[in-house]
């Protein structure tokens, strides 16, 4: 069965602090993965997008790793940021099946000032 | 600035009454899809559409039917709302081409049956 799971489920950390989410799938074919981050109340927006053939790749603050072989990926936030509040969700696309994403509950990250 | 629209973000209606939910994108993306999402639950596939007057089931179809006219624009429908139904509503689009398959997402429609 295809999965997606997230963890933790919630996290609070200090401002200006560091923190690393996990995600777990188990997505078979796979195609890519993407971290969305969700505003409360808001739509999820794409953060960055990890393919099969990459290891790391950055976007500002954020980094996203992925071990194709253990199927695990993690978001790694740097120099935490009182704006980093929100739910960061880990969302598999299956390379069978064009319209199967296979989306995670989510971590939800709160920075305290 | 790509964008997908939601025509409500916040409705209140009671059981049994007709809902109707609209989604307008305009980055001329072929496909569009209607997730709701709870908590815990993370976000679940209702319908989805490839082209216009095309739809396909989701995971939760049940309860629930869809309308797809014109390109743009993707309508879910509540034909008996019930309170089982109160949840936040998540419209997105995305291209058939290209390999990313990004999914744009609409700012949400939170939705209270009472």
């Amino acid at each position: 069965k295809n999965q997606v799971e997230q963890s933790p489920q919630s996290l609070i950390i200090l401002e200006g602090k560091n923190c690393t989410l996990q995600c777990n799938y188990t997505v078979s074919p796979f195609s890519n993965l993407r971290w969305y981050k969700q505003d409360t109340g808001r739509g999820p927006v794409s953060l960055t997008i990890m393919t099969f053939s990459e290891n790391t790749k950055s976007n500002g603050r954020y980094t996203a790793t992925l071990d194709a072989d253990t199927k695990q990926s993690s978001l790694h936030i740097t120099a935490s940021q009182l704006s980093d509040s929100a739910s960061y969700i880990c969302v598999v696309r299956a390379a069978s099946g064009t319209y199967k994403y296979i989306f995670g509950t989510g971590t939800r990250l709160k920075v305290l000032a | 600035d790509v964008k997908v629209t939601q025509s409500s973000r916040y409705l209140v209606k009671r059981t049994g009454e007709k809902v109707f939910l609209e989604c307008v994108q305009d980055m001329d993306h072929e496909n569009m899809f209607w997730y709701r999402q709870d908590p815990g639950l993370g976000l679940r596939l209702i319908y989805f559409s490839y082209d216009v007057k095309m739809k396909e089931k989701g995971d939760i179809p049940e309860g629930y039917s869809v309308s797809r006219e014109k390109k743009e624009r993707f309508s879910l429908i509540l034909e008996s709302a019930s309170t089982n139904q109160t949840s936040m509503y998540l419209c997105a689009s995305s291209s058939a081409t290209g390999d990313t398959g990004e999914l744009f997402f609409g700012e949400g429609s939170r939705l209270t049956v009472l």
